[in-house]
């Protein structure tokens, strides 16, 4: 069965980075049929969908971030990892990572979920 | 980029009764090629991650009772909650996943009655 699990600080301060790692269990981050990704949310907020990983290294991110975002797999510990430079407050959210569905090449839907980590950006 | 938009924000249903939540998007995720529309559905309980329900807009995961059931293609989609039950209080997402954006809609909150 397909686990994952998220860790990290809790807390970062303004305009440093952001590190979370998610743990897989249950399957190959080096291996198909999965891919991975990160999904944010605000307090009180809806879901922000932050950025992809495929089993190969292959990178998908959002728009919005891209200019401040590095997802990574590291398979020698069946991880993959989010880095977010420059964080402001804006950045504050419960941070999921989920494993994807894959199908002809491209991440689907998101199916299972990690419980998420509250990461807050303060000084 | 396509906008996903749900409706409505929040909706209260009785015990026993049919919730509906609508979502639309701002391009078709129909996929001509294969016929399939590229549209699942979550569900976020207070305190826990979102739980897939529904994927190809009308496929319940495993495990999902038959009372949530998908429908719609194209632009506009409709997931529904036959005869709602007290565990089913919940916000509700649904995200396109034709892109490689994977936009989520706002959210629609369902409580009871």
């Amino acid at each position: 069965q397909l686990q994952l699990q998220e860790s990290g600080p809790g807390l970062v301060k303004p305009s440093e980075t952001l590190s979370l790692t998610c743990t897989v269990s249950g399957a190959s981050v080096s291996s198909g049929p999965y891919f991975w990704g990160w999904i944010r949310q605000p307090p009180g907020k809806g879901l922000e969908w932050i950025g992809t990983i495929s089993y190969t290294g292959t990178t998908y991110y959002s728009p919005s971030l891209k200019s401040r975002l590095t997802i990574s797999l590291d398979t020698s510990k069946n991880q993959f990892s989010l880095n977010l430079r420059s964080v402001i407050a804006a950045d504050t959210a419960v941070y999921y990572c989920g494993g994807h569905e894959e199908d002809n090449g491209y991440p689907r839907w998101f199916d299972p979920w990690g419980q998420g980590t509250l990461v807050t950006v303060s000084s | 980029d396509i906008v996903m938009t749900q409706s409505p924000d929040s909706l209260a249903v009785s015990l026993g009764e049919r919730a509906t939540i609508n979502c639309k998007s701002s391009q078709s995720v129909l996929y001509s090629p294969n016929n399939k529309d590229y549209l699942g559905w979550y569900q976020q309980k207070p305190g826990q991650p979102p739980k897939l329900l529904i994927y190809w807009a009308s496929t319940r995961a495993s495990g999902v009772p038959e009372r949530f059931s998908g429908s719609g293609s194209g632009t506009d989609f409709t997931l529904t909650i036959s005869s709602l039950q007290a565990e089913d209080v919940a916000v509700y997402y649904c995200q396109e996943y034709l892109t490689t954006r994977l936009t989520f809609g706002g959210g629609t909150k369902v409580e009871i009655k």
